[in-house]
């Protein structure tokens, strides 16, 4: 079946430019996550959602970062007034529902902040 | 708070040696434990996982892992490494009450010819 699916694959942008990054999880998962891996570190994790709801955005790094999931299907990331230091993969997760359940990685967006 | 650690950035074995790719883990309680791989430019690929019951745990391409509760380690390991084996290997640690990953940094593996 379809795995998780990201885009754009790739996104470069400009100092201080709002970008919106889309995943499209498993059909049927419940939870989904968003991580950001820097090079030559690993996934750091962002925020994760049940459903619609945010159950821990504990890992966002500030207020210019937000995520929705209206739906409880498809999300969107959203970066306000972007930094160079925002440059990263971002990598979008799903699993069947949290807990236990082994999470599945999408292919991730390569965002590059001039 | 939960983390990871991989102590070794690099690990090197010949094909058809044995592998063993180190995790060591911090968590409250009980941890769920996973290993996952990564090619270049590809996203990350599940390849096992420990959740409860036996402390061995086979997965994918003939990975296993062991955990050990007493010494807080999930090490990764394989009987007879291949050349296609070679890529990047992250163990993560989960609290069962938290649904979010700790990824450690990753350890490359190279498997030479």
């Amino acid at each position: 079946g379809a795995g998780v699916s990201q885009t754009p694959s790739n996104k470069v942008t400009e100092k201080g430019k709002y970008v919106e990054l889309r995943c499209d999880p498993i059909s049927g998962h419940t939870a989904l996550y968003w991580y950001r891996q820097s090079l030559g570190q690993g996934p750091e994790f962002l925020i994760y959602f049940q459903g619609t709801g945010a159950a821990d955005d504990s890992g966002l790094p500030n207020d210019r970062f937000f995520a929705v999931r209206p739906e409880g299907s498809v999300s969107t990331l959203k970066i306000q007034r972007t930094e160079r230091g925002d440059s990263a993969v971002y990598l979008c997760a799903s699993s069947l529902f949290a807990g236990y359940e082994t999470q599945y990685f999408g292919p991730g967006t390569r965002l590059l902040v001039l | 708070a939960q983390s990871v650690a991989q102590p070794e950035d690099q690990v090197n074995v010949a094909e058809g040696n044995p592998l063993t790719v180190k995790c060591t883990y911090s968590v409250s309680g009980n941890p769920y434990l996973f290993w996952y791989v990564q090619y270049p430019n590809r996203g990350l690929q599940f390849l096992l996982k420990y959740i409860t019951g036996d402390n061995l745990v086979k997965g994918s391409y003939g990975f296993e892992a062991e955990f050990n509760k007493s010494q807080t380690s999930f090490h990764l390991k394989k009987p007879s490494a291949l050349v296609s084996d070679s890529a990047l290997y992250f163990c993560a640690v989960r609290d069962p009450n938290a649904g979010k990953s700790t990824f450690g940094d990753g350890t490359t593996l190279t498997v030479k010819p």
